[in-house]
């Protein structure tokens, strides 16, 4: 069965600090890998996705994230955080192009501390 | 471009009663999904329309909640009766045909007394 773990439900960070924000996925082939993000009474916005290729991918505002088949793991990362990031994250995983099949985590709840 | 509009962005609703959230998709997107957020369970499917044919139901909520596509820029989900345990953010979403990216309305906040 497929699924997406996101370990860490809250995450706090002093402004300026690095961020890693963990994702691990159960999936028996290469699936489609996304990061969304959700600001305080907003719907859910792409950050960024990975299909395949370059094993790290860029997304909006400074976010990064790594795709690791062997640890079956999509995890993302921040050099330096600002207070505006604070938000709900949501790693997802789809396992072909069909949007439907699209399987959220529950999301990890980032507070930077200003 | 206008993104997904819902309406309204918070209802209060007694037990019982029969609420109807809207939802205009994304300009020429062929696939809607409903999708309900709660803290607890994250985000689970409700329903998914692929050129205003339902392709999913959602299982276990068909029994109180209807989704329907009127046509293909408008949505509505019907909850009928309502129960407290629905009180949740209802959130519409849509995406291209074949395409993975899925764009997400802003929510309906629903509180069942």
């Amino acid at each position: 069965a497929q699924s997406v773990t996101q370990p860490d439900a809250r995450v706090t960070v002093s402004e300026g600090a690095s961020l890693q924000l963990r994702c691990k996925y159960s999936y028996s082939g290469t699936p489609y890998l996304f990061w969304y993000v959700q600001y305080p009474r907003q719907g859910l916005q792409l950050l960024l996705k990975y299909y395949s290729g370059d094993p790290v991918v860029q997304g909006v505002n400074g976010f990064e994230a790594e795709f690791s088949k062997s640890n079956s793991s999509f995890h993302l990362r921040k050099a330096s955080v600002h207070w505006s990031d604070s938000a709900v994250y949501f790693c997802a995983l789809s396992p072909d192009t069909n949007a439907y099949k699209v399987i959220f985590g529950k999301g990890t709840h980032l507070h930077v501390l200003p | 471009d206008a993104g997904v509009t819902q309406t309204p962005r918070h209802e209060v609703a007694e037990k019982g009663q029969t609420i109807i959230l809207k939802c205009e998709p994304v300009s020429g997107h062929n696939d809607l999904f409903w999708y309900r957020q709660t803290k607890i369970q994250g985000l689970e499917l409700l329903s998914y329309f692929r050129s205003k044919s339902l392709m999913e139901d959602g299982g276990a909520f068909k029994d109180r909640f209807k989704a329907e596509m009127l046509n293909s820029s408008f949505s509505t989900l019907k909850i009928q009766p309502t129960e407290p345990k629905d009180s949740a953010v209802y959130l519409c979403a849509s995406s291209n045909r074949g395409g993975t990216e899925v764009f997400f309305g802003k929510g309906t906040r629903l509180t069942v007394v």
